[in-house]
């Protein structure tokens, strides 16, 4: 069956980055585009990027532009997620999920904490 | 891009029938078909309930329905039952091939 395999949590220092995986299985890789979504606690989703795997081609959120970075390496089906200067506001757990114009399946998700 | 406007709350008791609605400009959900829907339990991952708008994926009983006029966007859920509580939250592409999410509605079954 089609499932994303994210990597562990993570503790970062403030100004620190990030790098969240996120591993696919049972469908061809190449064929579906992949979300990059974070949860802060308590609160709701947001939409941080998307990238194509066949080709790599991302579009991200103004928001985070500059700071976020999505590859992926076709060799083992994975996509990362890269996050730079981490501010405590980014605290959140990390969400990836493919497809297109909707989201289906997710990941289940990375919590990163960052802390001093 | 501005978050999708939702209620924070709708409640309802067990058989009963609810709404949530979904509010966004032309830039969204008034100027595609690209409305979806998720299901979140506490400490889950989110689920896709509706997409394209109506669309609902193998397996979402048919007590959830979707639909759209103008900016606005609905789901609908029939029959309610206990373990439908949950957050639900919209989200629609954007003229800027973006996608943005609403601010999620918490669904109290009493």
């Amino acid at each position: 069956q089609v499932q994303l395999e994210q990597s562990g949590a993570e503790v970062k220092k403030p100004g620190a980055s990030v790098k969240v995986s996120c591993k696919a299985s049972g469908y061809t890789f190449t064929s579906y585009y992949v979300h990059w979504v974070r949860q802060a606690p308590g609160q709701g989703l947001d939409w941080m990027g998307i990238i194509n795997p066949d080709g790599g081609y991302t579009t991200y959120a103004q928001k985070f532009q500059g700071r976020v970075t999505m590859t992926r390496d076709t060799s083992t089906s994975t996509v990362y997620m890269e996050l730079s200067s981490l501010r405590s506001e980014d605290t959140a757990v990390y969400y990836c999920a493919r497809g297109s114009k909707w989201f289906d399946p997710w990941g289940q998700g990375t919590l990163v904490t960052v802390s001093p | 891009q501005s978050a999708l406007t939702q209620p924070a709350s709708v409640s309802g008791s067990p058989g009963q029938s609810i709404t949530i609605s979904c509010t966004g400009t032309s830039n969204d959900i008034g100027g595609y078909n690209y409305v979806s829907w998720y299901q979140q339990h506490p400490g889950e991952a989110p689920k896709l309930m509706i997409y394209d708008v109506s669309n609902r994926p193998s397996g979402v009983p048919d007590r959830f329905s979707g639909s759209k006029s103008g900016n606005t966007a609905s789901l609908s859920i029939s029959g309610l039952q206990p373990e439908d509580e949950a957050d639900y939250y919209c989200s629609s592409y954007t003229t800027s091939s973006t996608r943005v999410f609403g601010g999620g509605t918490k669904l109290t079954v009493l």
